[in-house]
């Protein structure tokens, strides 16, 4: 167990909906990244919040957001749903903004149909 | 071109047997190179980290880095079927946030 949750762990919706992904980082650390695994494209990154700031940005499409609560907590918000967002999203988090470790939750499931 | 690649394998290999698994990348910023392993349905799981050329060994698991060929190895002795998964390399930037992965091999280890 790496100490970082996210939920839920399934998500079955339609083309066309938003859905909201939760993560809640390791006790201590300050920065939640966020993952896209698609069997095609492999684990890619999306985002990176660090206390609450966003600090870079991948390969993530504006129909994509995501925040960081002050309790450190992110949210990934996914609209305008495609049957190409299907995939598992993770996060990890990691102690400081830069070059640290990062610890990777189980993952949400989403399933867009 | 991809900036790592991986064999996705699948690898089979039988109980006992030296695993190796290895990983190329193209850009010569990466300064940081990682293993993580995956199970079917679970986040990944840091195996191994290092930030030099050389060998680091960890119990079972030996990680090596070259990088004037930019190639990385991850070495599984005495394999068991538990570490029957996928494993995944990543690398990053020095000073970078991004985790630039491989697609990842799936190891199976028979009995």
């Amino acid at each position: 167990d790496s100490g970082v949750t996210q939920t839920p762990k399934h998500l079955i919706t339609a083309t066309g909906q938003r859905v909201t992904l939760r993560c809640s980082p390791r006790s201590g650390d300050l920065s939640v990244y966020w993952y896209q695994q698609s069997l095609d494209q492999g684990l890619q990154f999306l985002i990176q919040y660090y206390n609450g700031e966003e600090r870079a940005k991948g390969n993530i499409l504006e129909r994509f957001s995501a925040q960081q609560f002050p309790d450190l907590h992110s949210e990934l918000n996914l609209s305008s749903l495609e049957l190409g967002d299907s995939a598992l999203y993770f996060c990890a988090s990691g102690r400081a903004g830069g070059s640290d470790t990062q610890y990777f939750g189980p993952g949400t499931r989403l399933t867009v149909l | 071109q991809k900036e790592v690649e991986q064999d996705p394998g699948p690898l089979s290999v039988p109980e006992g047997a030296i695993v190796s698994l290895n990983c190329t990348y193209s850009n010569s910023a990466f300064q940081y190179f990682m293993w993580y392993r995956q199970y079917s349905r679970k986040g990944p799981e840091l195996l191994m980290y290092t930030y030099s050329s050389g060998n680091k060994e960890d119990g079972r698991f030996t990680a090596q880095v070259d990088k004037s060929s930019k190639y990385i190895s991850l070495f599984i002795r005495d394999s068991q079927p538990s570490d029957s998964a996928t494993y995944l390399c990543a690398i990053r930037a020095g000073g970078g946030n991004k985790l630039t992965f491989g697609t990842g091999t799936q190891l199976k280890v028979e009995l």
